[in-house]
């Protein structure tokens, strides 16, 4: 089985910090991704990634910025941590250019910033 | 940012009852999956659907693919507790991401 398995399960950060949220996955998959889950707003993209050294923006990535420098690490970095970035993220992965590969998901980091 | 409207947000019944949840789009779909989100844990894959009219059951879960692609519903007969979960569905009408609905947060008391 897939296992992708995220650093924290909670967090506490105080407004300003930098915050690191970590992301590894052992199945070798290309594409791997971080979405933000809020009550009633479902997932939300923030960056994805292709490939090694390759992101890309998803729908809401202000405030946020991504590292992929091995094909099984995934971070996802807040540079300056603010309360609206409370929330659960997720990270999940996928293989790459299979159309409706599933995504694995991790089972989430819970940040809250005071 | 689009997202995929789901009916109901909240649904709460008792052991052995029948359900179904809706998801739906102003788009076509170029597929759908379905996923499961138990308390703590990250989503899981379902189901996925591809051609208009499809049906594809999964024990007591049946799922079905509108004939239009713009939507989809998931039946569960004879719901257990262990069915409680945030479902959620998702249109990978891009090859490389996926687009998730605002979830249905099912709760089945013994």
């Amino acid at each position: 089985d897939v296992k992708v398995t995220q650093s924290s399960r909670y967090l506490v950060k105080r407004t300003g910090e930098k915050v690191f949220l970590e992301c590894v996955q052992d199945m070798d998959h290309e594409n791997m991704f971080w979405y933000r889950q809020d009550p009633g707003l479902g997932l939300r993209l923030i960056y994805f990634s292709y490939d090694v050294k390759m992101k890309e923006k998803g729908d809401i990535p202000e405030g946020y910025s991504v590292s992929r420098e091995k094909k099984e690490r995934f971070s996802l970095i807040l540079e300056s941590a603010s309360t609206n970035q409370t929330s659960m993220y997720l990270c999940a992965s996928r293989l790459g250019g299979r159309y409706n590969s599933p995504l694995h998901f991790g089972n989430g980091t819970r940040l809250t910033v005071t | 940012t689009q997202l995929l409207e789901q009916s109901p947000q909240f649904l709460s019944i008792q052991e052995g009852e029948n359900l179904t949840v809706y998801c739906n789009s102003s788009s076509v779909f170029s597929s759908l999956q379905w996923y499961r989100q138990e308390p703590g844990e990250g989503p899981v894959l379902l189901v996925t659907v591809v051609t208009g009219g499809e049906v594809k059951k999964l024990k007591r879960l049946t799922f079905q693919f509108g004939d239009a692609r713009k939507d989809s519903s998931l039946h569960i007969t004879a719901a257990q507790p262990g069915d409680t979960g945030l479902y959620l569905c998702a249109d990978g009408r891009h090859t490389d991401k996926l687009i998730f609905g605002t979830g249905t947060r099912l709760q089945v008391f013994p």
